[in-house]
């Protein structure tokens, strides 16, 4: 059954430093999508994919993230100056037309 | 107000007792539901969308209440291995999924 991978699984990181968050869609979908969630805490979207360009994107989604899909494959999540309240799981997900599927997360931990 | 609101348990129950977990959301405009169930430290994963008609799932039964904004999931016979976190989720406009909180289920033999 098609998956949707995750790299890496952890990243620990210092404040202030970039951090890039890596995901392989679905081969065939065609929305992508980034959410987070904070230790016992719900799942929070950030940011949807479609057609190479943002389609919608959160509150939470500030100047200091944005996305690529730098091939055909792969599709990245980055932080470019991390804090501490950036320390979450981060999922990566995809969907055809309907329902989204989620891959496994990179634990992000920022000291 | 909060979008998505559910009661976070926990559920304790015995194998093969019924359970159910309720969810209501606040934007009238939602068009899509789901419930996911999520273990500890891992990926929400799809249990099943939540048709207007209501659908059924082996032991799982979902209903849809669109006048009351309540969705529900309804879990027959339960077996440890139903033990997790169940997400109620809703879509509104765009594509960004809405989740709520989640109910805690424990199973226990």
């Amino acid at each position: 059954e098609p998956e949707v991978t995750q790299t890496p699984s952890h990243q620990v990181t210092q404040m202030g430093q970039e951090v890039i968050l890596r995901c392989v869609p679905i081969s065939n979908h065609l929305y992508f999508y980034w959410y987070r969630q904070i230790l016992g805490q719900k799942v929070e979207f950030l940011v949807s994919f479609y057609n190479n360009e943002i389609s919608e994107k959160s509150e939470i989604f500030d100047d200091q993230f944005s996305v690529e899909r730098p091939d055909g494959s792969n599709f990245t999540l980055k932080i470019r100056s991390t804090k501490l309240e950036d320390s979450a799981m981060y999922f990566c997900a995809s969907s055809g037309a309907g329902e989204q599927y989620f891959g496994p997360g990179t634990r992000l931990t920022v000291t | 107000r909060k979008e998505v609101e559910q009661d976070p348990g926990p559920f304790n129950v015995p194998e093969g007792a019924t359970v159910a977990f309720n969810c209501t959301y606040s934007n009238s405009a939602s068009q899509s539901f789901f419930w996911y169930r999520q273990d500890c430290r891992k990926e929400p994963k799809l249990l099943m969308s939540v048709y207007s008609s209501g659908n059924e799932d082996g032991r799982f039964t979902a209903q849809l209440n669109r006048a009351s904004q309540y969705i529900s999931l309804l879990i027959r016979d339960s077996k440890l291995s139903d033990s997790a976190t169940y997400l109620c989720v809703v879509n509104q406009a765009g594509t960004a999924l809405i989740f709520g909180k989640g109910t805690t289920l424990s199973v226990s033999s």
